[in-house]
């Protein structure tokens, strides 16, 4: 079993639509959690932290339930420039580790 | 500059032939990642370097592929005897701390092995 599994989508959704996704993990020792994001041959930048309260940074807001092992990503008022790839990513220790991706396409 | 610095940034080499990728992390950033991406895929964690404690090298795949590092300056990983499957980004990371966060990455060196 991998160690994050994402949906790889791809969602394409239309400018200012709400998408949302997520990821589960296996190791329930897992400390710190993440969404990365990834433009086409590009590298990963990291997008935001993810806490058990839920939180937002602008029109992102990201959800973890340690219970379940899943952490969610939503995305309101969707812009052409948040097309991309969004990992989901895991840290235990000093190692993180990455989803494969779900790649967003917002169309004009 | 002020980033993570990779090169070459595109190797294309024949199967078989050693090659040597680079990285230049970001001044003062005692930790250090090697990860490789195949195409379509996640990730995959290679090797840890913080400071001058031994490096973790779990995640290399085979023996064929080593890395160095000098201190806390640039690193090197090395792939002899190249084979098809190794074709991938090889991405590096740095962070400021062990496990701190952002982890700084590098624009990658695209390897393609014919």
């Amino acid at each position: 079993r991998k160690e994050v599994e994402q949906d790889p989508g791809p969602f394409n959704v239309p400018e200012g639509a709400t998408v949302a996704f997520n990821c589960t993990y296996s190791n329930s020792a897992s400390q710190s959690f993440f969404w990365y994001r990834q433009d086409c041959r590009k590298e990963p930048k990291l997008l935001m932290s993810v806490y058990s309260s839920g939180n937002e940074d602008g029109r992102f807001t990201a959800q973890l339930n340690r219970a379940s092992q899943y952490i969610s990503l939503l995305i309101r008022d969707s812009k052409l420039s948040d097309s991309a790839t969004y990992l989901c990513v895991v840290k235990y220790d000093y190692k993180l580790s990455f989803g494969a991706g779900t790649t967003v396409t917002v169309r004009a | 500059g002020a980033g993570v610095s990779q090169s070459p940034s595109n190797k294309v080499t024949e199967k078989g032939k050693d090659v040597e990728l680079r990285c230049d992390p970001i001044s003062g950033h005692t930790a250090l990642y090697w990860y490789r991406q195949r195409l379509g895929q996640g990730l995959e964690f290679l090797i840890y370097f913080q400071g001058n404690s031994a490096p973790d090298k779990s995640g290399l795949p085979s023996d064929r592929f080593s890395a160095e590092r000098t201190g806390e300056s640039v690193s090197t990983l090395t792939i002899q005897r190249t084979q098809q499957e190794d074709s991938a980004v090889y991405l590096c990371a740095s962070s400021l701390r062990t496990g701190g966060q952002p982890q700084h990455f590098g624009d990658g060196t695209r390897l393609s092995i014919l």
